[in-house]
């Protein structure tokens, strides 16, 4: 069965370095998720992507954040200057085709990130 | 805005045992759905409802909508100890927003 891929599954860094988190959705999918889940606490929506562009976004995705979709396949989330409150486990999230009714939201297994 | 609520927060029950997991919103919604994660691992999709209907089942799982009481719950019949997780519901939007808004979740455990 086809699944999101993430990778990596664990990212540690220093405060203020640039970190790429990267993301392969389901290849016949649409719609572009990412989320993210501070320990013990909710999962939280940062942000949507479809045809090429950002369709949502929450308050927490500012300009520290953003997304791309360099090709067919990969998808990712930038953070440019990572803080220690940006520690957290970040799912990538994607959807067939909202329009035609499939809207479950299939999620990655998640890459951990921890900043110092 | 729109919030899923699960309680109880934690449920611990035998094997064998059902367990029902209740989960409540604010506002209109498309459809819910709900998600299992085991510790510290990605979520996995178990089902979705959508906002006309009332039950859908899968396996051993069981779910009901009330959207006049802006509730859900999940059943699990005949739990076995694989199914020891923490079970999040989740609503999307109506007016076209694709984001999920996730409740704090309920931590099952299933005892041998």
């Amino acid at each position: 069965e086809p699944e999101v891929t993430q990778t990596p599954s664990h990212q540690v860094t220093q405060m203020g370095q640039e970190v790429i988190l990267r993301c392969v959705p389901i290849s016949n999918h649409l719609y572009f998720y990412w989320y993210r889940q501070i320990l013990g606490q909710k999962v939280e929506f940062l942000v949507s992507f479809y045809n090429n562009e950002i369709s949502e976004k929450s308050e927490i995705f500012d300009d520290q954040f953003s997304v791309e979709r360099p090709d067919g396949s990969n998808f990712t989330l930038k953070i440019r200057s990572t803080k220690l409150e940006d520690s957290a486990m970040y799912f990538c999230a994607s959807t067939r085709d909202l329009r035609a009714m499939e809207e479950t939201q299939y999620f990655g297994p998640g890459t951990r990130l921890l900043v110092l | 805005s729109q919030q899923g609520e699960e309680d109880p927060q934690a449920l611990s029950i035998q094997e064998g045992e059902n367990a029902t997991m209740n989960c409540s919103y604010k506002t209109s919604i498309n459809n819910l759905q709900w998600y299992r994660q085991n510790s510290g691992r990605g979520l996995v999709h178990l089902i979705l409802i959508r906002s006309n209907e009332r039950e859908k089942h899968s396996g051993r799982l069981r779910v009901t909508l009330d959207t006049s009481k802006k509730s859900s719950s999940l059943l699990i019949t005949a739990s076995r100890a694989a199914d020891t997780a923490s079970y999040f519901c989740a609503t999307d939007g109506r007016g076209g927003s694709e984001k999920l808004v996730f409740g704090k979740g309920t931590k099952l455990t299933v005892n041998p």
